[in-house]
């Protein structure tokens, strides 16, 4: 089964800080795609970024970074001298073909992490 | 961005009252899905449409009913709601590959959903 945790439930920091969101994610499949949401008040789901599992190299966006790392399953978020528009809840989410696959991109969400940023 | 559109963005229903709730998506895409987000639980998925057929239904009530008419449109219709369905209803559409693996979902602001 797969599963996604996301032990943070609330971060808050201000303005210019950096900030990581932690995500662990459990699966026994090969191949595996992990995923990064952004939900601001909104409502809206922001799709933020998609990485395969063989693919481990760190990623930078902007103030944006990802850090995969396959040996503690793990895929942290790190958000350089964060900003107000930064406050959101960001859903860590995990596509994995499960038990005799699916026909489509099953998703498989973490509880998600409200950050707030104070200015 | 106006990938995935959603009307209304916000519905206050009685218990007796039918309505229906409308996705539409331009991107192209071949699947579509619609989500049940509940204050302080996670994302649920509901139901899956994959090339205009039904490819999953989670346990959900018969209150609730999709339709997929084709491939850029998904409807909830929605019939003698309770007050535990109030919720935000998100519908998302991916492009399926051959694996059905790593499809990336593409979401719609939502509709606000209250049931009175």
């Amino acid at each position: 089964a797969q599963k996604v945790t996301q032990a943070q439930t609330e971060i808050s920091v201000v303005e210019k800080e950096d900030v990581t969101l932690d995500c662990v994610y459990e699966t026994r499949d090969t191949t595996y795609y992990l995923f990064w949401y952004k939900q601001p008040p909104s409502g809206e789901l922001v799709f933020l970024i998609r990485r395969n599992s063989f693919d481990e190299q760190n990623e930078i966006s902007g103030r944006y970074s990802w850090n995969f790392q396959k040996s503690t399953s793990s895929f942290n978020f790190t958000i350089t001298a964060s900003q107000v528009v930064d406050s959101a809840v960001y859903f860590c989410a995990l596509g994995a073909s499960n038990a005799g696959g699916t026909s489509y991109g099953k998703l498989t969400f973490g509880q998600g992490t409200i950050l707030t940023v104070h200015p | 961005e106006t990938g995935v559109t959603q009307t209304p963005r916000h519905l206050v229903m009685g218990m007796t009252n039918k309505k229906s709730l409308k996705c539409e998506q331009h991107l192209g895409h071949n699947a579509m899905y619609w989500y049940k987000q509940s204050a302080k639980k996670p994302l649920e998925l509901m139901f899956v449409y994959s090339l205009e057929e039904r490819v999953e239904n989670n346990s959900v009530p018969s209150r609730f009913s999709p339709e997929c008419p084709n491939s850029s449109h998904l409807f909830l219709h929605l019939h003698t709601l309770q007050p535990e369905d109030s919720a935000l209803y998100l519908c998302a559409s991916s492009q399926v590959g051959l694996a059905g693996v790593g499809d990336t979902q593409y979401f719609g602001p939502g509709t606000r959903l209250t049931v009175l």
